[in-house]
């Protein structure tokens, strides 16, 4: 059974740049038929979609957070990472990675999510 | 930019029906926008429920369909549960690896 498990920092100081890994266990990350997305969802606010990284390393972003973000992959790790840059209060969420069906578009299995405070 | 929209709050009747609707700021939903629904309690991820616009997940049960109503993607329960008090979320497939979430109905049970 496929899993993700996010992890990082909890707590970033504004301008910095946040780092999330997510590792997938119980299956291969190198597939042709998925793709591995980041999303967050501030409090008691929906989830917004930051951007989806392909085993091939082809990646999709927000057009809203394109200028702060990268996304990479570690296919020998079984990994892949979130970097956003310029960090404010509004980046405030809970993150989430995800796995997506390329041929649905579904987002079909979710890591437990990690909050991320940004704070002084 | 694109809006995705959802009524923010719905109530249903133990046993009742209730349709949550998910449309668009400019144009119709269509089944070319892949549409799926979540289901989030809090402090959990969201579960996958419907995908590809009528597609149950694996488990979900069958009070629990999706379709296309009019110009917009619908997702409807019927026969309402206590434990389906939850948020709802839909998400299109915009094209060019974007995909966007509708701001959720928060669905009450009583």
């Amino acid at each position: 059974q496929v899993q993700l498990q996010e992890s990082g920092p909890g707590l970033v100081k504004p301008s910095q740049t946040l780092s999330l890994t997510c590792t997938v266990s119980g299956g291969s990350i190198n597939s042709g038929v998925y793709y591995w997305s980041w999303i967050r969802q501030p409090a008691g606010k929906g989830p917004e979609c930051i951007g989806r990284i392909y085993a091939s390393g082809s990646t999709s972003y927000n057009p809203s957070l394109k200028s702060r973000v990268i996304i990479s992959i570690d296919t020998s790790r079984n990994q892949f990472s979130l970097s956003l840059s310029s960090m404010t209060a509004a980046d405030t969420a809970m993150y989430y990675c995800a796995r997506g069906d390329y041929a649905s578009e579904t987002f079909d299995i979710w890591g437990q999510g990690t909050m991320v405070t940004v704070s002084s | 930019q694109t809006v995705v929209t959802q009524e923010p709050s719905f109530s249903v009747s133990p046993g009742g029906t209730v349709t949550l609707t998910c449309g668009l700021s400019s144009g119709s939903v269509s089944t070319s926008d892949y549409p799926s629904w979540y289901q989030q309690t809090p402090g959990q991820a969201p579960r996958t429920l419907i995908y590809s616009t009528r597609t149950r997940s694996s488990g979900v049960p069958d009070r629990f369909s999706g379709s296309i109503l009019g110009n917009k993607a619908a997702l409807t329960i019927t026969g309402a549960q206590a434990d389906d008090e939850s948020d709802y979320y839909c998400v299109l497939y915009m094209g060019s690896g974007i995909s966007v979430f509708g701001g959720g109905t928060k669905l009450t049970v009583l």
